[in-house]
């Protein structure tokens, strides 16, 4: 069984379009996270979701808009693509607090072309 | 804001020869977690280290937590091609869920 899984696995779009990535994890973790990786594969947090709460919003624009219906789902909806949205995007989910590890779990990635 | 360095960027051996990627932080680090990221794959954890001056080994993997919890380390020996991939280590602050990442090391094995 797949941890975390995201759809699409690949999405190439035109500008202007909007989109969505959805993630689902089956670890029963609390915390799920969304990760750009750009061209030159540098990972940069861009929201965190803890039970359904928004925990960490960096500075992200706000035609990205995560929504999490549930605890084990953390979706990425995309306002007006522009060329730089272009990259792998990645979900990853963990459960804080544990006693030895915090580890990430990835999922596969999307990456998304926009023309 | 917290930044985490990694150098070097990119780093090409022969297959059997040694490869270290080293990561340093501008602030004092609950944790660092190490991850793999293979060609056209996702990162996958290898390990966290959470004490000062800790060293951890996995087989041919050696980790290292500097003493004031800003730097660290990771040395492979006798590199295989089976180690090709990129790196990544990732800082965490107490008290936040964030995980700050370095920009990687990409690893090329020569066979």
């Amino acid at each position: 069984d797949t941890a975390v899984s995201q759809t699409p696995k690949y999405l190439v779009t035109q500008m202007g379009n909007d989109k969505s990535i959805k993630c689902e994890q089956n670890l029963g973790h609390d915390t799920m996270y969304w990760y750009k990786q750009d061209s030159k594969k540098f990972l940069k947090i861009m929201f965190s979701y803890n039970n359904k709460e928004l925990i960490i919003n960096e500075t992200v624009p706000n035609r990205f808009s995560p929504k999490s219906p549930d605890k084990a789902h953390l979706n990425l909806h995309i306002n007006s693509l522009e060329l730089g949205d272009s990259a792998v995007y990645f979900c990853a989910s963990s459960q804080p607090g544990l006693a030895v590890y915090n580890e990430q779990f990835f999922g596969p990635g999307t990456r998304l072309t926009v023309l | 804001g917290q930044q985490v360095m990694q150098i070097p960027q990119y780093q090409h051996v022969q297959e059997g020869e040694d490869f270290t990627t080293y990561c340093n932080s501008s602030t004092t680090l609950s944790n660092i977690q190490w991850y793999k990221q293979r060609p056209g794959g996702h990162p996958v954890f290898l390990i966290q280290l959470v004490k000062s001056g800790e060293v951890k080994k996995q087989k041919r993997l050696t980790f290292q937590f500097g003493e004031a919890k800003k730097n660290s380390s990771l040395h492979i020996t006798a590199t295989q091609t089976t180690d090709v991939g990129t790196y990544f280590c990732a800082g965490q602050r107490g008290g936040s869920e964030k995980l700050v990442f370095g920009k990687g090391t990409k690893l090329t094995v020569n066979p």
